[in-house]
């Protein structure tokens, strides 16, 4: 069955990176997008980008433009998620999702990013 | 970008009762490209419905979606104990993709 396993949970300090790893099982990797989605505390859902695995191209909505870097290992079917310059309101779950014609079929379990001094 | 507002915010129902959930858009949705999702405590939210109205695999049919444009619906036509969770519908039709704010089934 298709599964996304996301790596642990994170603190890091204001002004630090995080990169979120997302291996992948189940399926070909290359078939499908990967999007990445946040929930901060109390906050509804927000779509960061997505990637293509199969060439690397990626697009990402204004708001990360210059923050967010999205990557690919197709060798180990996993996708990475890098957020630099992290501020306190950068504190959420960060989750990988499939998408399978535009919507969003598997979701990883989450991971847990805290952003505190 | 569209912003999707869910209401009511909190529905208290009894197993066996009727749910009907909204999501309306601020701007209509492209090729009714809407999906519900289910979000559980500690668990990632699953997929129920895709393109407003067609349930995802493994879905059961109590567990069905309508409307287009900019009105749409979730119905659970008779609560399971399993279905008490907080309830996401996100539009994929236009950039950014945005979701709405979650409507929570309660038991009453």
């Amino acid at each position: 069955q298709v599964q996304l396993v996301q790596s642990g949970s994170e603190v890091k300090k204001p002004g630090a990176s995080v990169k979120v790893s997302c291996k992948t099982s189940g399926y070909s990797f290359t078939d499908s997008f990967i999007h990445w989605v946040r929930q901060a505390p109390g906050q509804r859902h927000e779509w960061m980008g997505w990637i293509n695995p199969n060439n690397g191209r990626t697009n990402y909505p204004r708001k990360f433009q210059g923050r967010v870097t999205m990557t690919r290992d197709t060798s180990t079917s996993t996708a990475y998620m890098e957020l630099s310059s992290l501020r306190s309101d950068d504190t959420a779950v960060y989750y990988c999702v499939r998408d399978i014609r535009d919507y969003f079929d598997s979701w990883g379990q989450g991971a847990l990013v805290t952003v505190s001094s | 970008e569209i912003v999707l507002t869910q209401s009511p915010g909190t529905l208290s129902l009894s197993p066996g009762e009727r749910a009907t959930l909204s999501c309306r858009a601020s701007q209509s949705v492209s090729s009714s490209s809407l999906a519900w999702y289910q979000e559980k405590p500690g668990q990632a939210p699953r997929l129920l419905i895709y393109g407003a109205s067609f349930r995802a695999t493994g879905i059961p049919d109590r567990f069905s979606g309508s409307g287009s444009g900019t009105d749409f619906t979730l119905t659970i036509s008779r609560l399971e104990p399993e279905d008490f969770a907080v309830y996401y519908c996100q539009q994929y039709g236009s950039s950014p993709l945005t979701f709405g704010g979650g409507t929570k089934v309660e038991i009453k």
